[in-house]
């Protein structure tokens, strides 16, 4: 079955630092992967997208890379401040018998330290 | 700028109890979702719905679960007969079109605590 996995589960960094996020996925058919953003009791914002016929997409400070060989997508935060603390959740868009949905990774706790 | 809205935002419910979250998506949106997060994990799939009719559904939405657009605006879920496992954040999400084709924009989400 479809399945997700993401590393690291929590991760602190120093402001200014940059923070990378790994996640794999299992279904090659997956052509969608957003990042979301979940501060607390809040819903997942999106952040930044990428599609499978691109290999890297950069938003200001963040960033995605894709490689569909391996299977596996990154995000990178840079010049890290305060406000980026918060759970970070990758998915992959999986679809099975016509339907589409998401598939998210188990989320990585980012701790920015002033 | 038009958002995915959601109520109760709270819901405490005595086990055994039926409930019903509200959910009113995007209004050019075709295609709604329920997904549920327990606390401190992931987001779970449970439903995917378009045309009128679920399109996808997970193992966790069993005989207990059903979903419903009863007019032009809002999409429900109702649980039978909760359980104690069943409590969760429970999110509503929208698209314009296909998750391929357009971002996925969630609800502020319900919370349920069944006791």
């Amino acid at each position: 079955g479809e399945n997700v996995e993401q590393h690291p589960s929590t991760l602190s960094v120093q402001e200014g630092d940059s923070a990378v996020i790994k996640c794999t996925y299992s279904d090659s058919a997956s052509n969608y992967f957003p990042w979301y953003k979940q501060e607390l009791g809040k819903r997942p914002q999106l952040i930044i997208d990428i599609r499978s016929n691109v290999g890297e997409k950069k938003d200001q400070r963040i960033a995605v890379t894709l490689n569909k060989t391996a299977k596996h997508f990154s995000l990178h935060i840079t010049e890290t401040q305060p406000e980026d603390s918060a759970v970070y959740f990758c998915a992959a868009k999986v679809r099975i018998q016509g339907a589409q949905k998401l598939v998210f990774g188990q989320g990585t706790r980012l701790t920015i330290n002033p | 700028e038009p958002e995915v809205t959601q109520t109760p935002s709270h819901q405490v419910t005595q086990m055994g109890q039926e409930v019903i979250l509200r959910c009113v998506p995007i209004s050019n949106h075709l295609y709604f979702y329920w997904y549920r997060q327990i606390l401190g994990q992931k987001v779970e799939f449970l439903v995917s719905f378009y045309n009128n009719e679920i399109s996808e559904k997970s193992e966790i939405f069993d005989d207990q679960f059903s979903v419903e657009r009863p007019d032009g605006s809002n999409f429900t879920l109702k649980i039978r007969s909760t359980k104690l496992e069943d409590s969760a954040m429970y999110f509503c999400a929208s698209s314009v079109g296909a998750v391929r084709t357009g971002e996925l924009f969630f609800g502020e989400g319900s919370r349920l605590t069944v006791l």
